[in-house]
């Protein structure tokens, strides 16, 4: 199975930040990578999609990029509403993986 | 609008079955392969399972390859997942998924159930 490697597993930044968080594949992914935010009680939603295509109705302050092995996601100027879990996902291989996710809180 | 909807969660002994299922509706439910992801209490999210458009491909996480089956009944819009010989390791919320395009493989998951809780425990 493919393994995804997430860093870091937490994070703490202030509304305004500007926050990176990275996830690297076991082997080639291509482009096969999706980003996942999940907050307590609710279902994940899809931000990012394809490495660096953005989902219908998320916030342009997010954004992706990468493709192999390596991949990052960005968020320019960090929201109230945007303190969440973050997963990577890849869908290059029909056994679908997830990172170990990236705790956001607040500073 | 599109919506999808698990039921089935419950409090379960070891050793016994459950069966969750999801129902579709504003979309074309036949068109797209339907996924199941679980999240442990504490724990991040797990892929388990995965349906294609018309049933005939299946595919399973090695965690629980052989006592979980998905399933899925085109004619009324709902997924399955029936989970044998359950242990405390697979208490968790179970979500269903819809794959982002229809018919198309290796895609993102964009319509997601609000999840339906599953506790083993004696």
């Amino acid at each position: 199975d493919i393994q995804m490697t997430q860093s870091p597993s937490s994070l703490s930044a202030s509304v305004g930040d500007r926050v990176t968080i990275s996830c690297r594949a076991s082997e080639s992914i291509a482009a096969y990578l999706n980003w996942y935010q999940k907050k307590p009680g609710k279902a994940p939603k899809l931000l990012i999609y394809a490495a660096s295509s953005l989902q219908s109705g998320v916030p342009s302050r997010f954004s992706g990029s990468g493709s192999g092995t390596d991949f990052t996601l960005t968020i320019s100027s960090l929201q109230p509403e945007d303190f969440a879990t973050y997963y990577c996902q890849q869908s290059y291989s029909t056994l679908r993986t997830f990172g170990q996710g990236t705790k956001l809180e607040i500073k | 609008q599109v919506q999808l909807v698990e039921s089935g969660g419950g409090v379960v002994q070891p050793g016994r079955s459950l069966r969750l299922s999801c129902a579709g509706s504003g979309f074309t439910f036949s068109s797209y392969a339907m996924h199941w992801v679980r999240q442990a209490p504490g724990k991040g999210l797990e892929w388990v399972a995965v349906i294609s458009y018309d049933g005939g491909h299946k595919y399973y996480a090695d965690s629980v390859k052989g006592r979980i089956s998905i399933s899925r009944d085109n004619s009324n819009n709902t997924l399955f997942l029936q989970m044998n010989s359950l242990r405390a390791e697979d208490t968790a919320v179970y979500y269903c998924a819809r794959e982002r395009r229809e018919l198309l493989p290796h895609d993102a998951f964009d319509v997601w159930g609000q999840g339906t809780m599953v506790t083993v425990s004696s």
